[in-house]
């Protein structure tokens, strides 16, 4: 079965340190992959995505992410965290093949960034 | 801006009293889904319209149902609400073309049951 995996639930950072978000996935072919991010009681915002090329993709917020096709993930990544980023995390993944309308969702990892 | 607007933002209802949400989009996006958020888990897909074609999930139960007037309007009825569909409930549209295009999310519609 296709699936997405965030193997963290939580991540801790200190303002100011870098922080990654853990996102792998077992997807047939070369899917689609995409980040999003949701702030208490909002809806969920698009991030970035990566279609292909450059293995290191830019998106809002000073966020980036990093496809690794032979590991099969999509970490995301910040150089210097702020304490607004604290949020949840949830990587997703659209096959290529068949209905191309749905995602697959991660379960989500919760951000926590210090003061 | 284009956006996607969900009505009301929280919404009480009785056990059993049956309830409509409500999703509007300025973005002329062909397809628009309803998914059920639980407690920050990931959110469970319900249905989605490509145009005026409705796609059910298989795991969705019949009591709810959806609607879809026109391209900036879409409904979702739950018809006997009961304990266990106190949730967030989120409307999202995207545009068909390559799969590349995100889904873009309304800010939720968060349903209480007495």
């Amino acid at each position: 079965a296709q699936s997405v995996a965030q193997p963290e639930d939580q991540v801790n950072v200190a303002e100011g340190n870098p922080l990654t978000v853990k996102c792998t996935y077992s997807v047939s072919g070369n899917p689609y992959l995409f980040w999003y991010v949701q702030y208490p009681n909002r809806g969920l915002q698009f991030l970035l995505k990566y279609i292909t090329g450059d293995n290191l993709v830019k998106g809002s917020y000073g966020f980036e992410a990093e496809f690794n096709k032979s590991q099969t993930s999509f970490h995301l990544k910040k150089p210097s965290a702020l304490v607004s980023d604290s949020a949840l995390y949830f990587c997703a993944v659209r096959p290529v093949a068949g209905n191309n309308r749905k995602l697959i969702w991660g379960l989500g990892t919760s951000l926590a960034v210090n003061p | 801006d284009a956006m996607v607007i969900q009505n009301p933002r929280y919404q009480v209802t009785q056990f059993g009293k049956p309830v409509t949400l409500s999703c509007s989009q300025t973005l002329n996006h062909n397809v628009m889904y309803w998914y059920q958020q639980k407690s920050s888990q990931a959110p469970k897909l319900l249905f989605h319209y490509y145009d005026k074609d409705f796609n059910n999930e298989a795991d969705t139960p019949d009591n709810f149902q959806s609607r879809r007037p026109n391209t900036s309007f879409c409904f979702l009825d739950i018809r006997s609400p009961g304990l266990g569909d106190a949730a967030m409930y989120l409307c999202a549209t995207s545009r068909v073309g390559p799969g590349n295009q995100p889904q873009h999310f309304g800010d939720g519609t968060r349903l209480s049951i007495l």
